[in-house]
């Protein structure tokens, strides 16, 4: 089955500065790849998610990069903000309706 | 905004004694899903549901666990005899079928 590995596990970035978050999946079947954000003692809810035909998708201060051949993507937040500080989830599935499966999260904190 | 919905919001029980948690997802969506986060851990995988039967399971839901739609609405997840390591927050999602997987608040069960 899909694995999904993700680094860093923490991430302390200043005020303004830019984050990535990156993961990697096994399952070369996968081609749905979404974020999500998790405020502590929340549900986790859904930033942003590319497919697999597209490379890049970018939405104001996040953006998404997708590299099918290396079997990665990445998370990038511009000009980060302290209300930016969460838990951060990538997760892969490899067609509509079947199970997302998560890496293990990735604790950003935003300090200004 | 249609929202899923979880009950209850919290329980405690004793070590095997049962539980059943609630969910109602959202009303068009046609695909169910439990999701277990033990606490500072990922979110996990539990099973999926479509057209009233499982079409999906992890290797931790096992005999202990069981689902049920028992009418047009509800999702339940059953634990028959719960263990200490069964403490964890339990997430409903749905989803129509590609897109957004929603999640629920979430119900967490507290083992004693």
């Amino acid at each position: 089955g899909e694995n999904v590995e993700q680094h860093p596990s923490t991430l302390s970035v200043q005020e303004g500065d830019s984050a990535v978050i990156k993961c990697t999946y096994s399952d070369s079947a996968s081609n749905y790849f979404p974020w999500y954000k998790q405020e502590l003692g929340k549900r986790p809810q859904l930033i942003i998610d590319i497919r697999s035909n597209v490379g890049e998708k970018k939405d104001q201060r996040i953006a998404v990069t997708l590299n099918k051949t290396a079997k990665h993507f990445s998370l990038h937040i511009t000009e980060t903000q302290p209300e930016d500080s969460a838990v951060y989830f990538c997760a892969a599935s490899y067609q509509a309706g079947t199970a997302l499966i998560f890496g293990k999260g990735t604790t950003l904190s935003v300090s200004s | 905004e249609p929202e899923v919905t979880q009950t209850p919001s919290h329980q405690v029980t004793q070590m095997g004694q049962e539980v059943i948690l609630r969910c109602v997802p959202i009303s068009n969506h046609l695909y169910f899903y439990w999701y277990r986060q033990i606490l500072g851990q990922k979110v996990e995988f539990l099973v999926s549901f479509y057209n009233n039967e499982i079409s999906e399971k992890s290797e931790i839901f096992d005999d202990q666990f069981s689902v049920e739609r028992p009418d047009g609405s509800n999702f339940t997840l059953k634990i028959r005899s719960t263990k200490l390591e069964d403490s964890a927050m339990y997430f409903c999602a749905s989803i129509v079928g590609t897109g957004e997987l929603f999640f629920g608040e979430g119900s967490r069960l507290t083992v004693l």
